[in-house]
């Protein structure tokens, strides 16, 4: 079966612009959750969505919202970038949420704001 | 401050060297997972423990969670260069809200 596939890949973005990342995940999985990686500070949980409804978010700005569609694909967004948004970005998908059954990651988006 | 704090950060080591790194945290989770990341790819579940002091054997990994649910550790024997990666733990509270450490970077020299 198809593994969680992450649109686009590499991304390059100027400062004060907003961009949409794209996930879709594992066929019949519900829950979709983002992850920021930074050599720094490691995966940072931004947010997971369950049947169309964000059921978690972590300590992330205003400026990083998400939203769920019907057929459980999943997009996140960034408005105003900021340098210090540049990170890898990583969605997982399950079937009812990651603490209880198996998560699978997708490749990742990788986004530089210069 | 990383709520998982993973020892040590970088490790270097030997094919066919013993080695464990750690997963330490003040807060009690109700599981943990330890994750495989390799360079370009997202992170692979390896394992999820949930009872204190169980112990998992995967092949040559030997995971074991602390007795209070707030720690553990990933033995790997006789590594291998395909053990090489970045390790993972990550911990789960009360909803699915996982955290993640920064992760240890292992690498096996041929």
């Amino acid at each position: 079966k198809a593994g969680v596939t992450q649109t686009p890949r590499y991304l390059i973005k100027t400062r004060g612009q907003q961009v949409t990342l794209s996930c879709s995940p594992i066929s019949g999985h519900r829950s979709v959750s983002w992850y920021q990686q930074t050599p720094g500070q490691g995966l940072q949980f931004l947010f997971e969505y369950f049947s169309e409804t964000q059921r978690n978010k972590g300590n992330f700005p205003g400026r990083f919202s998400g939203r769920q569609f019907s057929n459980s694909r999943s997009e996140m967004n960034v408005s105003t970038l900021e340098l210090g948004d540049s990170a890898l970005y990583l969605c997982a998908s399950s079937l009812w949420g990651q603490k209880n059954t198996e998560a699978f990651f997708g490749q990742g988006t990788r986004l530089t704001v210069v | 401050t990383q709520l998982l704090e993973q020892s040590p950060q970088f490790l270097s080591i030997q094919e066919g060297e013993n080695l464990t790194v750690y997963c330490n945290s003040s807060s009690v989770f109700s599981s943990l997972q330890w994750y495989r990341q390799e360079p370009g790819e997202g992170p692979v579940l390896l394992v999820t423990v949930v009872t204190g002091g169980e112990v998992k054997k995967l092949k040559r990994l030997t995971f074991q969670f602390g007795d209070a649910r707030k720690d553990s550790s990933l033995h790997i024997t006789a590594a291998q260069p395909g053990d090489t990666g970045l390790y993972l733990c990550a911990g789960a509270y009360n909803n699915n809200d996982m955290r993640f450490g920064a992760g240890t970077r292992l690498t096996v020299k041929p």
